[in-house]
């Protein structure tokens, strides 16, 4: 398994511009996830899913949106883009509970880091 | 909602030493609370987690106590190496609704050979 796909890795935008940071994963997970993570900080939830069809705003969706049309894919897009939304953005990806086994650890991206000038 | 706090925010410490890291969390329904390891550039990676219903875990050098009363949990690194010079994160999570990780601002761990 490649586990949690994203692209690109880097990317720099102008300000005004839109672009859609992929994700996609191949472990079957019904729940994903968005995180960025600004310099220094801990990392803030966007958006996420808990299936395909299936999405709601986490704790700082602003300028975001986001489509889950699949399991495997959930992308974020960004509309038009400020300089506020320079940061690393992390996707990832976990199982539903299973008998006797709740909280299933997230899978992490490698992150796509994104500047805006 | 969630919030999770954590301290310190930076710790350096000699090579063989011991180091501590604390967080504290707001929402009592949170079950579940792993942390993860972060190296310059890198993805998170969970290096050792524990849930609710138990106080301790332990896994080699590295163990975590949760404190439900407190709403405190740790992270305890013993002897430690160079190589264990990262950013350390913990979060904190519920078994319900989106199931989403909260997490701390960060411990960068600096171990001095």
């Amino acid at each position: 398994n490649a586990g949690v796909t994203q692209t690109p890795k880097f990317r720099i935008l102008k300000i005004g511009q839109s672009m859609t940071l992929q994700c996609t994963q191949d472990m079957n997970h019904n729940y994903m996830y968005w995180y960025r993570q600004d310099p220094g900080m801990g990392l803030k939830l966007i958006y996420y899913s808990v299936g395909a069809g299936i999405t709601d705003k986490g704790e700082v969706p602003n300028g975001y949106n986001v489509s889950r049309s699949t399991t495997e894919d959930f992308p974020l897009r960004l509309e038009l883009a400020a300089p506020s939304q320079t940061s690393v953005y992390f996707c990832a990806s976990r199982t539903p509970n299973r008998t006797g086994k709740n909280n299933q650890p997230q899978h992490f991206g490698d992150g796509t880091r994104l500047s805006i000038l | 909602g969630e919030n999770v706090e954590q301290h310190p925010s930076t710790l350096s410490v000699q090579e063989g030493d011991s180091a501590v890291i604390k967080c504290t969390y707001s929402d009592s329904a949170s079950n579940y609370f792993p942390w993860y390891k972060q190296e310059l550039g890198k993805r998170p990676q969970l290096i050792i987690d524990i849930r609710s219903n138990v106080g301790e875990k332990k896994d080699q050098r590295i163990a975590v106590t949760l404190n439900k009363t407190a709403k405190h949990f740790s992270l305890h690194i013993t002897e430690t190496q160079p190589e264990d010079s990262a950013v350390y994160f913990c979060a904190a999570s519920s078994d319900m609704g989106r199931r989403a990780l909260t997490f701390g601002s960060g411990t960068r761990l600096q171990v001095q050979p």
